[in-house]
């Protein structure tokens, strides 16, 4: 799976839009996007994932650059619900047994 | 979603003991279960695949003798470790796969703490 880059920590004021990028430029043309977030103390959440267009669902957008090089997860009104960190995966989606590899990811700190 | 539990959600134990950890997929079948561990401020670190009905894989680092997996039905796989010493003391997660819906995502639980005295 390809690897992914994503900055440390970001600090997003309540209400805001939370933008969160990852770069991930040596993806292969059958290797999705997914997103994940851990809040403190708690098992990984699924986000959102695509391919190429851009995706939207009841928790965020996913923004992915048409040379699929880079993506930005958008919380478009974050709360401090979400406080979490926010992990950026690349893979295959129908990868038979493939589990998913963290890095990282950024810490998100939504502050009042 | 599909949800998937743990149990117990958090554990003490002596040195020496052994501990065994139970993941369920609950409204699912998964054929296959992840097992991470978690140490403070770090990333999920993957110690194993589990398949129901077979051996687990173990990743490199982590030893199959002290961390045994048994993944007997297609809702249920347990993480035993074995003689626990404090260093082993982290925060295990699992994670199944469901084999409909959405891609073959893989849904996580709440995560086990393991403290060893």
């Amino acid at each position: 799976d390809a690897k992914t880059t994503q900055p440390p920590s970001m600090d997003c004021a309540e209400g805001r839009a939370a933008n969160l990028p990852c770069n991930h430029s040596t993806i292969s043309g059958n290797e999705y996007v997914y997103w994940y977030r851990q809040i403190h103390s708690q098992g990984p959440q699924y986000i959102i994932h695509g391919l190429k267009n851009n995706e939207t669902n009841e928790m965020a957008s996913l923004i992915i650059t048409e040379d699929r090089k880079s993506s930005t997860l958008i919380l478009p009104h974050a709360t401090l619900r979400d406080t979490a960190v926010y992990y950026c995966i690349v893979r295959v989606a129908l990868g038979g047994n493939t589990p998913l590899v963290f890095g990282k990811g950024t810490r998100l700190s939504v502050i009042a | 979603g599909a949800v998937v539990s743990q149990h117990p959600s958090w554990v003490i134990c002596k040195s020496g003991t052994s501990v065994k950890i139970e993941c369920r997929s609950l409204d699912f079948q998964a054929t296959t279960m992840f097992w991470y561990r978690q140490f403070p401020k770090q990333s999920l670190m993957l110690m194993a695949t589990s398949n129901e009905g077979s051996k687990a894989t173990y990743e490199q680092g982590v030893e199959k003798d002290k961390f045994l997996i048994n993944h007997a039905s297609l809702t249920l796989s347990t993480l035993t470790v074995t003689s626990a010493h404090p260093e082993d003391s982290s925060f295990y997660i699992c994670s199944a796969r469901s084999t409909s819906g959405r891609l073959n995502e893989q849904f996580f639980g709440p995560g086990t703490r393991l403290t060893v005295l």
